[in-house]
Protein backbone atom coordinates (compact mmCIF):
# COMPACT_ATOMS: atom_id res chain seq x y z
CA UNK A 1 0.00 0.00 0.00
CA UNK A 2 0.87 3.46 -0.94
CA UNK A 3 2.86 5.38 2.46
CA UNK A 4 4.00 8.80 3.42
CA UNK A 5 7.73 8.66 4.91
CA UNK A 6 8.65 11.50 7.27
CA UNK A 7 12.13 11.39 9.69
CA UNK A 8 10.78 11.15 13.01
CA UNK A 9 12.16 13.72 14.68
CA UNK A 10 14.39 17.05 13.91
CA UNK A 11 16.12 20.18 15.96
CA UNK A 12 17.72 23.38 15.28
CA UNK A 13 18.35 26.25 17.40
CA UNK A 14 16.47 29.57 16.82
CA UNK A 15 16.27 31.56 14.20
CA UNK A 16 17.72 28.48 11.39
CA UNK A 17 16.09 26.84 9.15
CA UNK A 18 14.01 23.85 9.42
CA UNK A 19 13.34 21.25 6.34
CA UNK A 20 11.34 18.61 6.85
CA UNK A 21 11.08 15.57 3.92
CA UNK A 22 8.13 13.73 3.16
CA UNK A 23 8.24 10.92 0.46
CA UNK A 24 6.07 8.89 -1.35
CA UNK A 25 5.98 7.62 -4.85
CA UNK A 26 2.70 9.16 -5.74
CA UNK A 27 3.99 12.65 -4.84
CA UNK A 28 5.42 13.48 -8.11
CA UNK A 29 1.35 12.90 -9.47
CA UNK A 30 -0.27 14.64 -6.47
CA UNK A 31 -0.19 17.69 -4.23
CA UNK A 32 0.98 17.18 -1.08
CA UNK A 33 -0.21 18.99 1.93
CA UNK A 34 1.40 19.93 5.53
CA UNK A 35 0.02 20.74 9.08
CA UNK A 36 1.26 22.10 12.43
CA UNK A 37 -0.40 20.00 15.28
CA UNK A 38 0.88 21.59 19.10
CA UNK A 39 0.20 19.45 21.90
CA UNK A 40 -3.48 19.04 22.69
CA UNK A 41 -4.69 20.51 19.84
CA UNK A 42 -5.91 20.16 16.18
CA UNK A 43 -3.87 19.87 13.27
CA UNK A 44 -3.86 23.43 11.17
CA UNK A 45 -2.85 23.43 7.45
CA UNK A 46 0.02 25.18 6.89
CA UNK A 47 1.13 24.66 3.28
CA UNK A 48 -1.73 23.19 0.43
CA UNK A 49 -1.11 22.03 -2.97
CA UNK A 50 2.94 21.66 -2.55
CA UNK A 51 3.35 25.36 -1.41
CA UNK A 52 0.89 27.87 -1.41
CA UNK A 53 0.54 29.37 1.90
CA UNK A 54 -2.84 29.87 3.57
CA UNK A 55 -3.81 33.45 5.01
CA UNK A 56 -2.51 34.10 8.18
CA UNK A 57 0.69 31.35 8.04
CA UNK A 58 3.60 33.16 8.27
CA UNK A 59 6.01 33.91 5.57
CA UNK A 60 8.83 31.87 7.10
CA UNK A 61 6.88 28.63 6.18
CA UNK A 62 7.39 27.37 2.57
CA UNK A 63 6.81 24.06 0.55
CA UNK A 64 8.42 22.62 -2.31
CA UNK A 65 8.78 19.64 -4.37
CA UNK A 66 10.92 17.65 -6.16
CA UNK A 67 9.98 13.82 -7.94
CA UNK A 68 8.85 11.21 -4.79
CA UNK A 69 9.85 14.17 -1.89
CA UNK A 70 8.45 17.31 -0.76
CA UNK A 71 9.92 19.37 1.80
CA UNK A 72 8.44 21.86 4.34
CA UNK A 73 10.89 25.05 5.23
CA UNK A 74 10.80 27.29 8.16
CA UNK A 75 13.29 29.88 7.97
CA UNK A 76 13.72 31.58 10.90
CA UNK A 77 12.34 29.12 13.48
CA UNK A 78 10.82 30.54 16.25
CA UNK A 79 9.92 28.80 19.66
CA UNK A 80 6.33 28.97 18.94
CA UNK A 81 6.85 26.38 15.73
CA UNK A 82 7.96 23.53 17.59
CA UNK A 83 4.93 21.34 17.04
CA UNK A 84 4.81 17.91 15.24
CA UNK A 85 4.14 18.43 11.25
CA UNK A 86 2.43 15.71 9.02
CA UNK A 87 2.69 15.41 5.66
CA UNK A 88 -0.85 14.29 3.46
CA UNK A 89 -1.58 13.43 0.18
CA UNK A 90 -3.60 10.85 -1.71
CA UNK A 91 -3.39 7.27 -3.54
CA UNK A 92 -4.74 7.46 -7.67
CA UNK A 93 -7.93 6.16 -5.76
CA UNK A 94 -8.66 8.95 -3.34
CA UNK A 95 -7.74 7.22 -0.79
CA UNK A 96 -6.27 9.94 1.99
CA UNK A 97 -3.47 9.17 3.76
CA UNK A 98 -0.87 11.23 6.35
CA UNK A 99 3.03 10.56 6.95
CA UNK A 100 4.35 9.74 10.29
CA UNK A 101 4.67 13.22 11.90
CA UNK A 102 7.75 14.82 12.38
CA UNK A 103 8.77 16.03 15.85
CA UNK A 104 10.26 19.49 15.74
CA UNK A 105 12.72 20.10 18.74
CA UNK A 106 13.68 24.17 18.86
CA UNK A 107 16.28 24.25 21.00
CA UNK B 1 -15.77 31.32 7.65
CA UNK B 2 -16.26 27.79 8.27
CA UNK B 3 -16.71 26.20 11.90
CA UNK B 4 -16.70 22.60 13.08
CA UNK B 5 -17.73 21.99 16.45
CA UNK B 6 -17.83 18.09 18.06
CA UNK B 7 -20.04 16.26 20.43
CA UNK B 8 -18.22 15.59 23.55
CA UNK B 9 -15.68 12.87 24.96
CA UNK B 10 -17.20 9.35 25.30
CA UNK B 11 -16.43 6.09 27.42
CA UNK B 12 -17.45 3.04 25.80
CA UNK B 13 -17.27 -0.73 26.90
CA UNK B 14 -15.13 -2.88 24.44
CA UNK B 15 -17.71 -4.63 21.71
CA UNK B 16 -19.97 -1.09 21.87
CA UNK B 17 -20.55 1.75 19.66
CA UNK B 18 -19.87 4.94 19.40
CA UNK B 19 -21.33 7.70 17.36
CA UNK B 20 -19.32 11.31 17.26
CA UNK B 21 -21.25 14.55 15.49
CA UNK B 22 -19.59 16.93 14.17
CA UNK B 23 -21.77 20.15 13.26
CA UNK B 24 -20.65 22.96 10.65
CA UNK B 25 -21.43 26.51 11.11
CA UNK B 26 -20.76 29.10 8.08
CA UNK B 27 -20.53 28.09 4.22
CA UNK B 28 -22.85 25.48 2.01
CA UNK B 29 -23.02 22.08 4.47
CA UNK B 30 -24.25 20.60 1.23
CA UNK B 31 -21.25 21.40 -0.86
CA UNK B 32 -18.44 20.32 1.36
CA UNK B 33 -16.56 16.75 1.99
CA UNK B 34 -16.32 16.03 5.24
CA UNK B 35 -13.52 13.82 6.51
CA UNK B 36 -12.89 11.79 9.68
CA UNK B 37 -8.95 11.53 11.26
CA UNK B 38 -8.42 9.75 14.32
CA UNK B 39 -5.52 10.14 16.31
CA UNK B 40 -3.95 7.38 18.82
CA UNK B 41 -2.45 9.03 22.01
CA UNK B 42 1.17 9.63 21.07
CA UNK B 43 0.47 8.59 17.64
CA UNK B 44 -0.03 10.18 14.37
CA UNK B 45 -3.32 11.15 11.92
CA UNK B 46 -4.89 7.99 10.81
CA UNK B 47 -7.69 8.77 7.80
CA UNK B 48 -10.81 6.86 8.36
CA UNK B 49 -13.53 7.81 5.83
CA UNK B 50 -15.60 10.60 4.22
CA UNK B 51 -18.66 11.92 2.91
CA UNK B 52 -20.03 14.65 0.07
CA UNK B 53 -23.29 15.36 2.32
CA UNK B 54 -24.47 16.74 -0.96
CA UNK B 55 -24.34 13.16 -2.87
CA UNK B 56 -24.85 11.16 0.39
CA UNK B 57 -21.82 9.32 -0.76
CA UNK B 58 -19.55 8.17 1.65
CA UNK B 59 -16.03 6.42 1.38
CA UNK B 60 -13.90 4.69 3.71
CA UNK B 61 -10.09 3.56 4.57
CA UNK B 62 -10.24 -0.38 3.77
CA UNK B 63 -8.71 -0.58 7.48
CA UNK B 64 -12.03 0.53 8.26
CA UNK B 65 -14.80 -0.97 6.16
CA UNK B 66 -17.49 -2.71 7.83
CA UNK B 67 -16.51 -1.31 11.12
CA UNK B 68 -17.36 2.43 10.50
CA UNK B 69 -20.56 4.27 8.54
CA UNK B 70 -20.36 8.13 7.94
CA UNK B 71 -23.46 9.33 7.40
CA UNK B 72 -24.88 13.70 7.32
CA UNK B 73 -27.68 15.30 7.94
CA UNK B 74 -28.27 18.40 5.27
CA UNK B 75 -31.14 19.49 7.61
CA UNK B 76 -28.65 20.38 10.87
CA UNK B 77 -25.55 20.72 8.67
CA UNK B 78 -24.02 18.13 11.08
CA UNK B 79 -22.11 14.77 10.15
CA UNK B 80 -21.89 11.59 11.96
CA UNK B 81 -19.17 8.76 12.68
CA UNK B 82 -20.33 5.75 13.95
CA UNK B 83 -17.71 3.18 15.02
CA UNK B 84 -18.70 0.06 16.36
CA UNK B 85 -17.48 -3.56 17.92
CA UNK B 86 -15.36 -0.71 19.48
CA UNK B 87 -12.09 -2.82 21.06
CA UNK B 88 -8.76 -0.82 23.42
CA UNK B 89 -6.94 0.23 20.20
CA UNK B 90 -10.12 2.58 19.46
CA UNK B 91 -9.02 4.86 21.92
CA UNK B 92 -8.28 7.97 20.10
CA UNK B 93 -9.63 11.40 19.34
CA UNK B 94 -11.33 11.47 16.66
CA UNK B 95 -11.50 14.64 14.13
CA UNK B 96 -13.63 15.86 11.74
CA UNK B 97 -12.45 18.05 9.12
CA UNK B 98 -13.87 20.25 5.91
CA UNK B 99 -12.04 18.89 3.07
CA UNK B 100 -11.37 20.91 0.06
CA UNK B 101 -11.20 19.11 -2.96
CA UNK B 102 -7.76 20.15 -5.60
CA UNK B 103 -9.47 18.16 -8.52
CA UNK B 104 -7.05 15.37 -8.40
CA UNK B 105 -8.71 12.92 -6.41
CA UNK B 106 -7.15 14.84 -3.53
CA UNK B 107 -7.54 18.05 -1.22
CA UNK B 108 -6.50 19.16 2.21
CA UNK B 109 -8.24 19.18 5.69
CA UNK B 110 -9.31 23.02 6.81
CA UNK B 111 -10.41 23.23 9.45
CA UNK B 112 -10.82 20.65 11.51
CA UNK B 113 -12.99 20.12 14.62
CA UNK B 114 -11.66 20.25 18.16
CA UNK B 115 -11.58 16.30 18.23
CA UNK B 116 -13.38 14.01 20.62
CA UNK B 117 -11.89 11.59 23.14
CA UNK B 118 -13.06 8.30 22.73
CA UNK B 119 -11.81 6.06 25.31
CA UNK B 120 -12.51 1.98 24.99
CA UNK B 121 -12.33 0.85 28.31
CA UNK B 122 -14.11 -2.54 30.65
Amino acid sequence: SYELTQPPSVSVSPGQTARITCSGDALPKQYAYWYQQKPGQAPVLVIYKDSERPSGIPERFSGSSSGTTVTLTISGVQAEDEADYYCQSADSSGTYMFGGGTKLTVL
Amino acid sequence: QVQLVQSGAEVKKPGSSVKVSCKASGGTFSSYTISWVRQAPGQGLEWMGRIIPILGIANYAQKFQGRVTITADKSTSTAYMELSSLRSEDTAVYYCARVIRDGYNNGWFDPWGQGTLVTVSS
